[in-house]
Order: C-alpha cells, then structure tokens, then sequence
C-alpha cells in the first residue's frame, strides 16, 4: 500500500515567523511530486512541481526541496504572513499514473 | 467564465435519489479527474480522464459513474449513495503529455451530503 505522509498534521506561527513542513513518500517508483496550497473556501493551487533528485524551486517566500531517495520534500515558508494561512497539501506521482495526496499540514500565521 | 467550474456547489439527496454532478474546465486542458474529499481524510483520486478515455479507475463502487463527452465537461453520475458518501468532491484538469508533468487545475468542488 503506498502512503504519503506529512508532518506536522497542524502549525501555528506568530507572523513574521519562517516555518517548513515534510512530506514523505516512497522512494521507489517515483514520477513527480506536487506541492498544493488549499486556503479555506477557496481550490486548491499548485505552488509546485517537482521532478528531480534535488530539485529546488522557489515561488516568493516559499520554496521547496526534494529528495527521491530518501522519499521526503520540504516545504519551506520564509517570513509567514497571514494569507499564508492554509492547508499545505503534497501529492505523489508513480511511474505507473498513480496520484497519492498527503493528509496535509494545516499553517495558522497569527498576527 | 474561466478556470474549472463545479456545478451544484451544494447538493443534499436520499439514498434512492440519482443525480450528476457537473465539471467544466476552460483552459483547453485535455486531462480531467474527480477526487473525493471525505471529512479527515486525504484527498481520493477516483477516475482520470486523458483525451475523454478513461484511464484510471481507483476501485470506486459501480453507484458512481462518471462520463466525459468531451475533453472541457466532465461529468459523475450518482445512484443509490449511502451516508458514508457525503463528501467533497473536486474536479480538476491538466495538460497531459507522455513528457511533462503538470499541476492540475482544481475547481471549487461539490459538497454532498447524503441523508
């Protein structure tokens, strides 16, 4: 069974607060990994798409790192500010077209 | 109007009811997907649609049936649900290819209660 697991499950950080989040998954069979954003209310968005072995990518003040051998991508958010506020969600993509999504973490930035 | 539409937004019906819910996609996408969202669970990947084939089937019961008439309109027929189907149910699209990877496009999903 493939299980995509994130950590923590919950954050609250003070603005102005830098935070990053895991996601693990399986190191065998890898395609792609997906990072999501879903604030309330609101669909889901892409923030990333992520390849290869040590992929960096960087959108503002987030970016995201990714390991394939391991099986674990970081999601980092620098300086957190309130409409960062949401639920951060990682996706797994299998050679064979299989989609796993991670439980999410859900971010709280107080002001 | 752009980007993935969902229609109804809300949707409450019996057990023996029978009802679609409707996807629209306007990014010329040639991919699109329904997912389940149930309360503290991850999100479901339960059909893929590439170029209006079916191409994955995530062992969903027979009382859904989805159907793609063509590449931007999506749509998940319902028949005989049970309670533990109430959910959140997400359309999203992408462009497919045998060489990318692309993000999906979600919509602003359908929330169903079944009483």
């Amino acid at each position: 069974i493939l299980n995509v697991e994130q950590s923590p499950q919950s954050l609250h950080v003070q603005e102005g607060d830098s935070t990053n989040f895991t996601c693990s998954f399986p190191s065998s069979n890898f395609y792609a990994l997906h990072w999501y954003r879903w604030e309330t209310a609101k669909s889901p968005e892409a923030l990333f798409v992520m390849t290869l072995n040590g992929d960096e990518k960087k959108k503002g003040r987030i970016s995201a790192t990714l390991n394939t051998k391991e099986g674990y991508s970081y999601l980092y958010i620098k300086g957190s500010q309130p409409e960062d506020s949401a639920t951060y969600l990682c996706a797994f993509k299998t050679s064979y077209d299989k989609v796993i999504f991670g439980p999410g973490t859900s971010l709280s930035v107080i002001p | 109007e752009t980007g993935v539409t969902q229609t109804p937004r809300h949707l409450v019906m019996g057990m023996t009811n029978k009802k679609s819910l409707k996807c629209e996609q306007h990014l010329g996408h040639n991919a699109m997907y329904w997912y389940k969202q149930s309360a503290k669970k991850p999100l479901e990947l339960m059909f893929v649609y590439s170029l209006e084939e079916r191409v994955e089937n995530n062992s969903v019961p027979s009382r859904f049936s989805p159907e793609c008439p063509n590449s931007s309109h999506l749509f998940l027929h319902l028949h005989t649900l049970q309670p533990e189907d109430s959910a959140l149910y997400l359309c999203a699209s992408s462009q497919d290819n045998a060489y990318a990877v692309n993000e999906q496009f979600f919509g602003p999903g359908t929330r169903l209660t079944v009483l």
